[in-house]
């Protein structure tokens, strides 16, 4: 079984500033997928960013980067440039490549980026 | 169309009532799932279809009832429920596990159930 630990319940920062939410996870498999998803206020879930255990380059989508450590079983979350609408609850996810498709999400981090 | 659509959005219901949650996609996926979510909770895996089979059902009470009537529709039917059975319920939906890459799930604005 897998299991995900998002150890910061909550953090702020201010706006424009960078914050980094960290996860860590343990599994046995070798491959996987790892995402971040995003809950604002408004409750739907959205994909920040996503990466696949087998690439060991960092994937970046605009303001948002990870830091993965396949070894450290480590997968940060870096915000660059803060925006008030980075206000949110956040999950860090795990999902096994092969015959598992069950989503195994860590207990979540509620950032409020400070105007 | 890359949305996965839930109605209704809230939705009030006492112990006796029946009722159902609808959710639908048009993205071709043929994974859907049902979640709940308790307040400042991670989402709780209930129901996985796969090809509208239902694949994985995580203990939940026969009170909860999934529907899968086709690759489009998912519905979850509510009856008997208790007041702890309050939540906000999650649907989502993927390319099947077998299918890379893997692009995530694709959720749903929920469903905010309050039983009274």
């Amino acid at each position: 079984a897998q299991t995900v630990t998002q150890s910061q319940p909550e953090m702020s920062v201010q706006e424009a500033e960078t914050v980094t939410l960290s996860c860590t996870y343990d599994t046995s498999e070798n491959n996987y997928y790892l995402f971040w998803y995003k809950q604002p206020p408004s409750r739907q879930m959205i994909l920040v960013i996503r990466q696949e255990a087998y690439k060991q380059q960092n994937a970046t989508e605009n303001r948002f980067s990870v830091n993965f450590q396949k070894a450290a079983k480590s997968f940060s979350l870096k915000i660059s440039d803060s925006q008030l609408g980075d206000t949110a609850m956040y999950f860090c996810a795990f999902n096994p490549t092969f015959g598992n498709e069950k989503l195994t999400f860590g207990t979540g981090t509620r950032l409020t980026i400070i105007p | 169309d890359t949305e996965v659509t839930q109605t209704p959005k809230h939705l009030v219901m006492g112990m006796t009532n029946k009722k159902s949650l609808k959710c639908e996609q048009h993205m071709g996926h043929r994974a859907m799932y049902w979640y709940k979510q308790k307040a400042k909770k991670p989402p709780e895996l209930m129901f996985v279809y796969s090809y509208e089979k239902l694949s994985i059902n995580e203990s939940v009470p026969s009170r909860f009832s999934p529907e899968c009537p086709n690759s489009s529709l998912l519905n979850l039917h509510l009856h008997a429920l208790q007041p702890e059975d309050s939540a906000l319920y999650l649907c989502a939906s993927s390319q099947e596990q077998s299918v890379l890459p893997n692009y995530g799930y694709t959720f749903g604005s929920g469903t905010r159930l309050t039983v009274v």
